[in-house]
C-alpha cells in the first residue's frame, strides 16, 4: 500500500469542525482512501472510505481532492468522545488484504 | 450482532511460555485478520484468513507464531516460547468482503515478564 502523511496531533473544540488532513501524492488510479480511527484501550474502528467522489456518512465526510493526492477527514461537530487516533490509510481492493497503518493523527478535543 | 469477541482480554505470562488467543469474528464474515500493535504505533498485519484457509502471512509472523481458524469460524492465535518483544496488544478484525471496512475485536493485550 503505498506511504500517507499525517500531522502527529491536532486540537479541537467540543462542537466545533475538525479537518484532518492526509497527504497521499504516490496513490495509484484502483487505491482506495480509508480512514479508521482507535479510541484509548479499543481496537481501530472503521469510519469511511471513498475512491474518487465525496463520502458522507452517520459519523464523518471525506472530501478528496481532485488529483486524488490528499484528503480531508471532517468532523462536523466534534465532541469529547471523538478523541481518539485517526489513521489514513491506502488501500488497492485489487490486490492484497491487509491495512497498512501508520502513525496517524492524535485528536484532543477540548471542553 | 455483538461484534468481534476476543479472549482472554489480558494476558501475563512469563517467558518461554506458550499462549494462546481467540477471535469469535461477525458471524456472517468470511475474512479474518490479526494484527499486532505495540505502544504508541499503529498496527501491524499478522495474517489473513479467507473461509478457513489462511492466504497471507506477514514476515512478523515467525516460526514460533502459528494461527488457525477450524471450519472458517473462530481463530486461534498462538504464540510459542514467548519473549518480552511479543508484549503487545494483539487485535482480530473480520470483514465480509474486501471491499468493506474491517470491524476490530478490543483486543488481547499480552504481557510478558
Amino acid at each position: 500500500d503505498a506511504k500517507t502523511t499525517q500531522p502527529n496531533s491536532m486540537e479541537s473544540n467540543e462542537e466545533e469542525p475538525v479537518h484532518l488532513p492526509c497527504n497521499h501524492s504516490t496513490i495509484s488510479g484502483t487505491d482506495y482512501i480509508h480512514w479508521y480511527r482507535q479510541l484509548p484501550s479499543q481496537g481501530p474502528e472503521y469510519v469511511i472510505h471513498g475512491l474518487t467522489s465525496n463520502v458522507n456518512n452517520r459519523m464523518a465526510s471525506l472530501a478528496i481532492a481532485e488529483d486524488r493526492k490528499s484528503s480531508t477527514l471532517i468532523l462536523h461537530r466534534a465532541t469529547l468522545r471523538d478523541a481518539a487516533v485517526y489513521y489514513c490509510i491506502l488501500r488497492d481492493h485489487n490486490a492484497g488484504n491487509m491495512l497498512t497503518f501508520g502513525g496517524g493523527t492524535r485528536l484532543m478535543v477540548k471542553p | 450482532d455483538t461484534g468481534v469477541s476476543q479472549n482472554p482480554r489480558h494476558k501475563i505470562t512469563k517467558r518461554g511460555q506458550n499462549v494462546t488467543f481467540r477471535c469469535d469474528p461477525i458471524s456472517e464474515h468470511n475474512r479474518l485478520y490479526w494484527y499486532r500493535q505495540t505502544l504508541g504505533q499503529g498496527p501491524e498485519f499478522l495474517t489473513y484468513f479467507q473461509n478457513e484457509a489462511q492466504l497471507e502471512k506477514s514476515r512478523l509472523l515467525s516460526d514460533r507464531f502459528s494461527a488457525e481458524r477450524p471450519k472458517g469460524s473462530f481463530s486461534t492465535l498462538e504464540i510459542q516460547r514467548t519473549e518480552q518483544g511479543d508484549s503487545a496488544m494483539y487485535l482480530c478484525a473480520s470483514s465480509p468482503q474486501q471491499v468493506y471496512g474491517y470491524t476490530f475485536g478490543s483486543g488481547t493485550r499480552l504481557t510478558v515478564v
